[in-house]
């Protein structure tokens, strides 16, 4: 079954500290690796990756895709409590869209 | 610019009634996805429409329908509903590409 893997599923930090969230997928019919923040209502769009090895960065926020290993991560430096989200992965093909369950991070004080 | 906007934000229907969401997409974009978002989960993909056609298809049952307007606006129809489909349904935009732009999304309950 085509799936997207989030870990971990939940993360409690505080600020100031480095957050580093996965997602693995599968292979088939590989078209894109999107990210996506999720706080109230609708997700917000933070990147979208085809290429594997190269860094999309946006402030303190940043990712990479591993097309070879099938995962990308998504960085985030020096948290803020404004970073506390749901963080989505999404992972496109052909033919679909599969979200993965998202990983809530929780930035305290 | 306007964004994504979807009607209505919230509603209540009772089981085995049908239910009609709207969206209206982002200036410039002409594909609209729909997506189930349960709590606590990812959002599921229902379909995607692009020139008034449906493009692609999620794993949901034929009580899932839409449509897309010329204009590029969309409609979601849900026939029969059922207490399960209560959820947060998602409308995102996008221009021939997956970065999608999403809707605030309408909160269907279903008693």
């Amino acid at each position: 079954e085509d799936k997207v893997v989030q870990s971990p599923l939940s993360l409690v930090v505080h600020e100031g500290d480095t957050v580093t969230l996965n997602c693995s997928y599968e292979v088939t019919n590989f078209r894109s690796l999107l990210w996506y923040k999720q706080e109230k209502k609708a997700p917000t769009f933070l990147f979208m990756l085809t290429s594997s090895g190269i860094e999309k960065k946006s402030g303190r926020l940043s990712s990479i895709l591993d097309k070879k290993e099938l995962f990308s991560i998504l960085n985030i430096t020096a948290t803020q409590t404004g970073d506390s989200a749901v963080y989505l992965c999404c992972k496109t093909s052909y033919d679909k869209v599969i979200f993965g369950p998202g990983t809530s991070l929780s930035v305290i004080p | 610019d306007a964004g994504v906007t979807q009607s209505p934000t919230h509603l209540i229907k009772t089981r085995g009634q049908q239910v009609t969401l709207r969206c209206s997409p982002k200036s410039g974009h002409d594909t609209v996805s729909w997506y189930q978002q349960a709590l606590g989960q990812g959002p599921q993909f229902i379909f995607q429409y692009y020139e008034e056609e449906e493009r692609q298809r999620g794993n949901f049952p034929d009580r899932f329908s839409g449509h897309q307007f010329p204009n590029y606006s969309s409609e979601l129809n849900v026939n029969a509903l059922l207490l399960g489909d209560s959820a947060l349904y998602l409308c995102a935009s996008s221009r021939q590409s997956y970065e999608q732009y999403f809707g605030p999304g309408t909160r269907l309950t279903v008693t």
